[in-house]
């Protein structure tokens, strides 16, 4: 089945850079766009960017432009998403999701079971 | 971007009872190319991440309960609970995927 594995929490200080991890399996692997959702209590679901299923397109949401930067390993099945410049703000639950197919519209079928990122001096 | 705003913030049914759910764009989320709404509803319990109910404003996901439903046009789509079960208890999102940046509605908290 299909199943999107994210790596452990994470505690960092303002200013520092975090690099979060989802070890995709069950599917094959190139064929669908990954996104990055996060959720903070305050602004609810938040979409940040996709890692397209053709050539490793990315596009970022504006909010984070200049701060984050979406990867794959294709060798692993494990799509990266790092975020620099940590602030208080960017404490969440960041979130991994497969979107859509050539077959399937970008709707996020699956997701990742979601890592809290701390942001704290 | 798309604005996605819900109503209401929450909502209090009794077992067995029918829940709406009201989501509205703020553009329209139809592809008049493809004849498809680009709208999805999600459900999400505390701890759990969420989880896909409806794709295409009203195409079920494989294993959803049929209870579940959904509708609407361009700019205005309704989710609807037919007969609400304990297990439905839970936030509702609705989320738009016809334009980047995807967005989502606020959230609905749903409770008996």
């Amino acid at each position: 089945q299909v199943q999107l594995v994210q790596s452990g929490a994470e505690v960092k200080k303002p200013g520092a850079s975090v690099k979060l991890s989802c070890m995709a399996s069950g599917y094959t692997f190139i064929s669908y766009n990954i996104h990055w959702v996060r959720q903070t209590p305050g602004q609810g679901l938040e979409w940040m960017g996709i890692l397209d299923r053709y050539e490793e397109n990315t596009l970022y949401a504006q909010k984070f432009h200049g701060r984050v930067t979406m990867t794959r390993d294709t060798s692993t099945g494990t799509v990266y998403m790092e975020l620099s410049s940590l602030r208080s703000d960017d404490t969440a639950v960041y979130y991994c999701a497969r979107g859509g197919s050539d077959s399937s519209g970008d709707y996020y079928s699956n997701w990742g079971q979601g890592t809290l990122v701390t942001v704290s001096s | 971007d798309i604005v996605m705003t819900q109503s209401p913030d929450s909502l209090a049914v009794s077992l067995g009872e029918r829940a709406t759910i009201n989501c509205k764009s703020s553009q329209s989320v139809l592809s008049s190319s493809y004849n498809k709404i680009y709208l999805a509803w999600y459900q999400q319990k505390p701890g759990q991440p969420p989880k896909l109910l409806i794709y295409w404003a009203s195409t079920r996901e494989s294993g959803v309960p049929d209870r579940f439903s959904g509708s609407g046009s361009a700019t205005d789509f309704t989710l609807t609970i037919s007969s609400l079960q304990a297990e439905d208890v839970a936030v509702y999102y609705c989320q738009q995927y016809y334009s980047t940046p995807h967005t989502f509605g606020q959230g609905t908290k749903l409770e008996i």
